[in-house]
């Protein structure tokens, strides 16, 4: 079963302006990761924290990770419209033989 | 190009058919993983090899769905007798070591008439 879950499920928003997406995840975790994907393509790794870790940068990404709230965030800043995607957080299961995505942000940048 | 490969890009098939799915990952990839997106949803964990074997094999939706590595690099997906619900893209996923990113494929449409 999927264990991550994001929101919002869509945000749409002016070039220039910041987005914010969150992750919600339920069993305990060796890492977080975020991904994209555009349309009809396979997903793109953008960032991964570690569960000692607690804020990681990678140009203009933040995420953030709590888990104490099995949460995460990731900020884009300035975003532009080639950000347009759709935004997925992964978690491993407790074994690390399974792995969750959620159900996805799906982003849309506006010129 | 060095990058996941999967084939064929696209499949269209009768209900009751079978049909198998290949995935070539990058070449040094210990891990190798098998997801299905159905459309506008999220990525459903199949099945997870490191090396030739599945630790795990509980993600599969059902005995209908099997899948082999040889040679710690091809990785199969096979689908026996297909349902219409079985229409998805199906993604895979390579990575060295396991925990580090993943590398994805494009996926295979597989659409079940």
């Amino acid at each position: 079963s999927q264990q991550g879950e994001e929101d919002p499920q869509a945000l749409s928003i002016q070039e220039g302006e910041n987005a914010t997406m969150n992750c919600s995840y339920k069993t305990s975790i060796n890492n977080l990761q975020w991904y994209r994907q555009n349309s009809g393509r396979g997903l793109v790794h953008l960032i991964l924290i570690r569960s000692n870790e607690r804020e990681k940068h990678s140009g203009r990404l933040r995420v953030t990770l709590d888990t104490s709230k099995k949460s995460s965030s990731l900020l884009i800043t300035a975003s532009r419209a080639a950000d347009t995607a759709s935004y997925f957080c992964a978690t491993d299961s407790n074994t690390g033989n399974q792995f969750y995505f959620g159900t996805g942000t799906s982003l849309t940048v506006i010129p | 190009g060095a990058g996941v490969s999967q084939s064929p890009s696209n499949k269209v098939t009768e209900k009751g058919k079978d049909v198998e799915l290949r995935c070539d990952p990058i070449s040094g990839h210990t891990a190798l993983y098998w997801y299905r997106q159905s459309l506008g949803q999220g990525l459903e964990f199949l099945i997870y090899f490191q090396g030739n074997s599945a630790p795990d094999k509980s993600g599969l939706p059902s005995d209908r769905f099997s899948a082999e590595r040889t040679g710690g690099s091809v990785s199969t997906l096979t689908i026996q007798r297909t349902q219409q619900e079985d229409s998805a893209v199906y993604l895979c996923a390579s990575s060295f070591p396991h925990y580090q990113p993943q590398h994805f494929g494009d996926g295979t449409r597989l659409s079940i008439l």
